[in-house]
């Protein structure tokens, strides 16, 4: 089935910092999106992604769909505190229904103030 | 406009009892998603369906899991005989749609805890 590899699994930041993680796969994915889960909570979408090539921003996160749809990658700029949590790729696989996201293992994001 | 609305929150059973997740979708959704998520990993599709319809169970085992989203009220993910082995979180999504490209809101989920 479709695997999501998602780097980097953890990343602890000083407030201010720039981050960066992404999202690979084999297959191809037709949609690709990014979500933030706080603890105790559901995944929350910050960006989705509709076309390869594109490049997406939402205030200080921006996010591509990579042109061989197999990759996307999120920017956080100027990091804040409240920018912890868990950060998740998630893709929309072609030749399966359009209900059945794929998620990657997450990115859990530390900032130290 | 209330979100999707997961009860309860959190909920314990015993090995071998039943457990049953509601998830009432977003006002005017008719298209339901269930998926589980174990610690420290990403969320894993189980079911999509849509009223009195499962569009695709995929990712269901095939033993002892159900899945239900009648015409009137909740959907209802039924686990029966649990085992240490179902404790997760539990989430829905809904959508107004046919999935992900028109828009999928989460809830806070349940977590199920077999002791």
């Amino acid at each position: 089935g479709q695997q999501l590899n998602q780097s980097p699994q953890s990343m602890f930041i000083q407030e201010g910092e720039d981050v960066s993680m992404n999202c690979t796969s084999s297959s191809i994915f037709n949609t690709w999106l990014w979500y933030k889960q706080d603890p105790g909570e559901g995944p929350v979408l910050l960006i989705a992604l509709y076309k390869a090539g594109e490049l997406t921003s939402n205030g200080r996160l921006t996010a591509q769909f990579g042109i061989t749809r197999k990759d996307s990658f999120l920017n956080i700029s100027a990091s804040i505190p409240s920018d912890v949590g868990i950060y998740f790729c998630a893709g929309l696989a072609g030749g399966t229904s359009y209900g059945k996201l794929t998620f990657g293992q997450g990115t859990i994001l530390t900032v130290h103030p | 406009n209330a979100g999707v609305m997961q009860n309860p929150r959190h909920l314990v059973r015993r090995r071998g009892q039943e457990a049953r997740l509601r998830c009432s979708p977003m006002k005017g959704h008719s298209h339901v998603y269930w998926y589980r998520q174990l610690p420290e990993e990403g969320l894993k599709f189980m079911v999509y369906l849509q009223k009195e319809n499962i569009i695709d169970e995929s990712g269901m085992p095939k033993e002892r899991f159900s899945a239900e989203f009648p015409k009137e009220g909740p959907s209802i993910l039924r686990i029966q005989q649990v085992v240490r082995g179902d404790s997760a979180a539990y989430f829905c999504a809904s959508s107004p749609q046919d999935g992900v490209p028109y828009g999928y809101t989460f809830g806070s989920g349940t977590r199920l805890t077999v002791v």
